[in-house]
């Protein structure tokens, strides 16, 4: 299994206002993975970040609006831009072990905007 | 349109006893199914899995049951500890994608 940390644990912030999100991970992973969680919804995929290509976006997620960095195969970061109340939610990363489908998350970060 | 239904938000079962949570899909080619649990402030953990191929899985308390023909998924847990107190996702797989549902909470009552 992976540890797997992530920065901040939680923040609020105004609306049109930028935050980066870090996610760490103990050991080496090819596959990360940035979700969200809207309050009362389930876990939504934004993208999937590999280490040396670009980001891969679900549909109804952009690069302009959440750019996603990947620079080694322990760290990545996801910045939601020009944030509204509607970003409002939980941020989590996550990583896959050697089945894709079980996958490790962070704690993930709860994000409020104001 | 949600792929993956958990149409119980919460649930409470007596400690010693089973708890039964349930899920329904409507993809098909989903070649995974997926249960994960979580507690506050805290990410999801994997608990178990199940391939399309087959009908149940076990790991010690926990049990998951698949019927592909009415495209219907649960995990069974018995008996129920104080520590199984948490949210339960339901999730499928397919092409390299997980689909979640909203989750169940569920309550062990002393």
């Amino acid at each position: 299994s992976a540890v797997i940390s992530q920065k901040p644990s939680r923040d609020i912030c105004q609306r049109g206002t930028s935050l980066t999100i870090q996610c760490q991970v103990d050991s080496q992973v090819t596959m990360m993975f940035w979700y969200r969680q809207q309050p009362g919804q389930s876990l939504t995929l934004i993208a999937t970040a590999n280490q040396g290509s670009e980001a891969t976006y679900e549909s109804g997620f952009v690069i302009d609006k959440f750019p996603i960095s990947r620079p080694n195969l322990t760290f990545s970061t996801l910045t939601v831009s020009n944030m509204s109340p509607e970003d409002s939610s939980i941020y989590l990363c996550s990583v896959a072990s050697g089945r894709y489908h079980e996958q490790y998350f962070g704690p993930g970060t709860r994000l409020t905007v104001t | 349109d949600q792929q993956v239904k958990q149409n119980s938000p919460s649930l409470s079962v007596q400690e010693g006893r089973i708890s039964i949570l349930n899920c329904d899909y409507t993809n098909s080619m989903f070649d995974y199914f997926l249960w994960y649990k979580k507690y506050p402030a805290e990410g999801p953990t994997f608990l178990i899995s199940i391939s399309s191929i087959k009908d149940k899985n076990e790991d010690g308390r926990f049990t998951v049951f698949l019927n592909k023909s009415a495209k219907h998924l649960s995990l069974h847990i018995v008996p129920s500890q104080p520590g199984d107190s948490a949210v339960y996702f339901c999730a499928a797989s397919a092409q390299d994608k997980i689909i979640f549902g909203k989750g169940t909470r569920l309550h062990i009552l002393p």
